[in-house]
């Protein structure tokens, strides 16, 4: 099974739309869970970190549910600005360093 | 503030050459990191510094050296480039070692005829 796991897609939907993400990872000992947004040709950048008790910031909506090692990302009102790879990014700690490992990345089209 | 620079943008290599991708940062942030983006296979770290000084092996480090040359700065090296190298690489780097936001630069694009 791998690390980080995520539905490549493509998701095309309309503009308006509400879209979710799925992610599992496979490591029970993760401490820390991101969401980054890639767009296309461009680097990595975080969109929001993701807390147990789940977390907003405005039309997105993380939430983690450690028991069944499984993260989501809620946007709605999708815009065209949306239109990006969405990466699901976990945290392994090993000692005192923690390296990110990174899901393939979900590609979100919002069409007008 | 320029966050993390990458030299360079792009480059065409050929079997066995050698080349040194540059990476510097002005956050004052003490780890630094070399991931490769494949498609298909995600990004994955190459190498890490968690510190000024100190370098360690990622999941992909074979083929590779790097160099924390201080605490802006930190390269990645290909001594014999391989048509399996041709990728894109990106540096990051985080304030700290814990759940800390990594900043990414904008990459080099890399192909090895």
């Amino acid at each position: 099974r791998k690390e980080v796991e995520q539905d490549p897609g493509p998701f095309n939907v309309p503009e308006g739309a509400t879209v979710a993400f799925n992610c599992t990872y496979s490591n029970s000992a993760s401490q820390s869970f991101f969401w980054y947004r890639q767009d296309c040709r461009k680097e990595p950048k975080l969109l929001m970190s993701v807390y147990s008790s789940g977390n907003e910031d405005g039309r997105f909506t993380a939430q983690l549910n450690r028991a069944s090692q499984y993260i989501s990302l809620l946007i709605r009102d999708s815009k065209l600005s949306d239109s990006a790879t969405y990466l699901c990014v976990v945290m392994n700690y090993g000692g005192s360093q923690g390296n990110l490992i990174f899901g393939k990345g979900t590609k979100l089209s919002v069409k007008p | 503030n320029a966050g993390v620079t990458q030299t360079p943008k792009f480059q065409v290599l050929k079997t066995g050459q050698s080349m040194t991708l540059q990476c510097a940062q002005d956050m004052n942030h003490n780890s630094m990191y070399w991931y490769r983006q494949d498609p298909g296979m995600g990004l994955r770290l190459i190498y890490y510094s968690a510190s000024e000084g100190t370098t360690d092996k990622g999941e992909v480090p074979n083929g590779y050296n790097v160099s924390r040359l201080n605490k802006r700065e930190f390269s990645l090296r290909l001594e014999s480039a391989a048509p399996s190298q041709t990728s894109v690489y990106f540096c990051a780097s985080e304030l700290g070692t814990v759940q800390e936001t990594q900043y990414f630069g904008p990459g080099t694009r890399l192909l090895v005829l």
